[in-house]
């Protein structure tokens, strides 16, 4: 059963430092979207790859988040440096046409 | 730019009985496709139905169906007999179908449903 898989599942830690998510796609599907889900504003679309290449990033604050693909098996989001509202949970899904799958999610608590 | 209206912050259901839960949508975009997730506790986004605005049918998965009426610009989910497990957040969403525009996920609010025994 096919899915797609983030590392770390949780991660707390201090602001300012530097926080690495990664995300494995489901194999063939050749777009992969990172969302954040909060309680104040829900699930907000950050960035989208479509054949690794960065499509649309304009939901991502451009100072301190950046978003690759390094391969086709690898899709990253880097928040450097971390702040407390950044705590939320950070979702990658994939897709191929109409449907996207999501991962589990990375949970982030800034301190 | 795309919304999602879902105007049930929570609805309540017994167990077997059937439920609606209520979205409507404004794009601009002449085709689109329109989802429903499923998020329980747990936290994970369960993908449930997908309806293209093309589409002539509505869309059945299982006790899932999409009530798609294109005039009204609504895509209410219906399910038939309820079960415990099916205790959730619900979310409506829509994507475009064009351009850098697809396969972008707006997303409601949501609207929690809980199944009474």
């Amino acid at each position: 059963d096919a899915r797609v898989t983030q590392t770390p599942r949780h991660k707390v830690t201090e602001m300012g430092q530097e926080v690495t998510m990664r995300c494995q796609p489901i194999l063939g599907h050749n777009t992969v979207f990172w969302y954040r889900q909060t309680m104040m504003q829900g699930l907000e679309l950050l960035a989208y790859f479509r054949n690794r290449a960065p499509l649309d990033d304009s939901g991502m604050p451009k100072d301190r988040f950046s978003a690759e693909m390094p391969d086709a098996t690898l899709a990253t989001l880097k928040i450097q440096p971390s702040e407390p509202r950044d705590s939320a949970v950070y979702f990658c899904a994939s897709g191929l046409r109409n449907e996207q799958f999501f991962g589990p999610g990375t949970r982030l608590t800034v301190l | 730019a795309q919304k999602i209206t879902q105007t049930q912050p929570g609805m309540f259901v017994q167990e077997k009985e059937a439920v609606t839960l209520d979205c409507t949508y404004d794009t601009s975009d002449p085709s689109y496709g329109l989802f429903w997730y499923k998020q329980p506790s747990s936290g994970e986004m369960i993908f449930l139905i997908y309806q293209g605005s093309y589409d002539q049918q509505n869309a059945t998965e299982g006790r899932y169906s999409l009530n798609f009426q294109k005039a009204r610009k609504s895509a209410n989910l219906v399910i038939s007999a309820s079960q415990l497990g099916d205790s959730a957040m619900y979310f409506c969403a829509i994507s475009g179908a064009g351009g850098t525009s697809y396969g972008k996920l707006t997303f409601g609010q949501g609207t929690i449903l809980t199944v009474h025994p």
